[in-house]
């Protein structure tokens, strides 16, 4: 079983739609969360952290059960320029700390 | 203000061939990295840097190695290149260490190896 899963997609949607995307991951140690944003054939980048009571930034809103081992982004009033492939990204607080990235879910935002 | 670069951009090496994938930072950071990417796959990690002069494995380091050749340089070297080593392979660098969750990636380069 891999250690960060993440439905593929891709989730085609209109312009204004809102989507929710769901990650798991499987070790129970892991502590920390991230999501990262990548277009295509493009590097990584940050798009935010994700925090236990929840975080927005903008349109965008990260939620965490920690219960359930999941994460999920959510984009409301989605755009053209959201067309990307979302990353989930999870870091154990203990041993080496590294981060563990998912394979990713492509969106695609159309007109 | 350029981040990170890595240079080629592409590359088509033929199976035994060696080569070396070279990526440079101007941010000043400590930390680099060197991961692959495959279709259906996460990011994984190869081989890191957490500091000048110093160096360690990755989750999957067979049939690399690598040279940080000083704080902002850190290569990357395929010494007889195999097609399982075909993928886009991401340089990136951050602040202090592997546990620094904003890392700032290169570009990537493509590699293809027939």
């Amino acid at each position: 079983r891999k250690e960060v899963e993440q439905d593929p997609g891709p989730f085609n949607v209109p312009e204004g739609a809102t989507v929710a995307f769901n990650c798991t991951y499987s070790n129970s140690a892991s502590q920390s969360f991230f999501w990262y944003r990548q277009d295509c054939r493009k590097e990584p980048k940050l798009l935010m952290s994700v925090y236990s009571s929840g975080n927005e930034d903008g349109r965008f809103t990260a939620q965490l059960n920690r219960a359930s081992q999941y994460i999920s982004l959510l984009i409301r009033d989605s755009k053209l320029s959201d067309s990307a492939t979302y990353l989930c990204v999870v870091r154990e607080d203990t041993g080496r700390r590294a981060l563990t990235f998912g394979s990713g879910t492509r969106l695609q935002v159309q007109p | 203000n350029a981040g990170v670069t890595q240079t080629p951009k592409f590359q088509v090496l033929k199976t035994g061939q060696s080569m070396t994938l070279q990526c440079a930072q101007d941010m000043n950071h400590n930390s680099m990295y060197w991961y692959r990417q495959d279709p259906g796959m996460g990011l994984r990690l190869i081989y890191y840097s957490a500091s000048e002069g110093t160096t360690d494995k990755g989750e999957v380091p067979n049939g690399y190695n690598v040279s940080r050749l000083n704080k902002r340089e850190f290569s990357l070297r395929l010494e007889s290149a195999a097609p399982s080593q075909t993928s886009v392979y991401f340089c990136a660098s951050s602040e202090s260490g592997l546990s620094d969750y904003e890392q700032y990636f290169g570009p990537g380069t493509r590699l293809t190896v027939t």
